[in-house]
């Protein structure tokens, strides 16, 4: 079973900066890897699928990079509405599709 | 517009059943392959189990810790995959998210509350 590790826990940017958020896989995974925003009290909403290839309406600010094993999404300017929790999910070797346990993005 | 729509969740005992259901509109439902993903209050996000779509056998998949217990059907004619819960426990307290599933999960419905407590 693949585990996906997502690191910082919590990342505290300040409005306007740059964002790095990783996901790590405990084997490859190739491309396949998704990354999800989650806002309190709200649904997930995909952001990147195929690693790097940002969903319908995402804004370019979003990208994601990676493949196998190390995984990136990176948020080049922070906006306000960007403040919520990021998951990694897997969708390569399953089941199970495993996601990351997420990682926090507040404001600093 | 693409929509999911879960209903079903609630109050129910431990050992009790429960049977969530998601409604699609604005695709055809039978094309794709639907997710249950659920949400423990305050954690993070759990797949939950799969089934196919018709086209691939229709077959299911499941998490070890809902497997035996919980069974995932559809109705391409009515459009509704349905979440069949047996023998609950504490720990099944969640919201229960329905999505479309293409390896990534592309659509999601809004998700319904099961609380499972005595």
């Amino acid at each position: 079973e693949i585990v996906m590790t997502q690191s910082p826990a919590t990342l505290s940017v300040s409005p306007g900066e740059r964002a790095t958020l990783s996901c790590r896989a405990s084997q490859s995974v190739s491309s396949n890897l998704a990354w999800y925003q989650q806002k309190p009290g709200q649904a997930p909403r995909l952001l990147i699928y195929g690693a790097s290839t940002r969903a319908t309406g995402i804004p370019a600010r979003f990208s994601g990079s990676g493949s196998g094993t190390e995984f990136t999404l990176t948020i080049s300017s922070l906006q306000s509405e960007d403040f919520a929790v990021y998951y990694c999910q897997q969708y390569n070797s399953w089941p199970p599709r495993a996601f990351g346990q997420g990682t926090k993005v507040e404001i600093k | 517009e693409v929509q999911l729509v879960e209903s079903g969740g609630g109050l129910v005992q431990p050992g009790r059943s429960l049977r969530l259901s998601c409604t699609a509109s604005g695709f055809t439902f039978g094309d794709y392959a639907m997710s249950w993903v659920r949400q423990a209050p305050g954690k993070g996000l759990e797949w939950v189990g799969f089934i196919r779509s018709k086209a691939y056998g229709g077959t299911t998949e499941y998490a070890a810790s809902v497997k035996g217990r919980f069974t995932i059907s559809r109705d391409d004619s009515k459009s509704i995959a349905h979440l069949q819960m047996n023998s609950l426990k504490t720990e099944d307290t969640a919201v229960y998210y329905c999505s479309r599933d293409r390896g990534w999960l592309g659509v999601w419905g809004q998700g319904t509350l099961v609380t499972v407590s005595s």
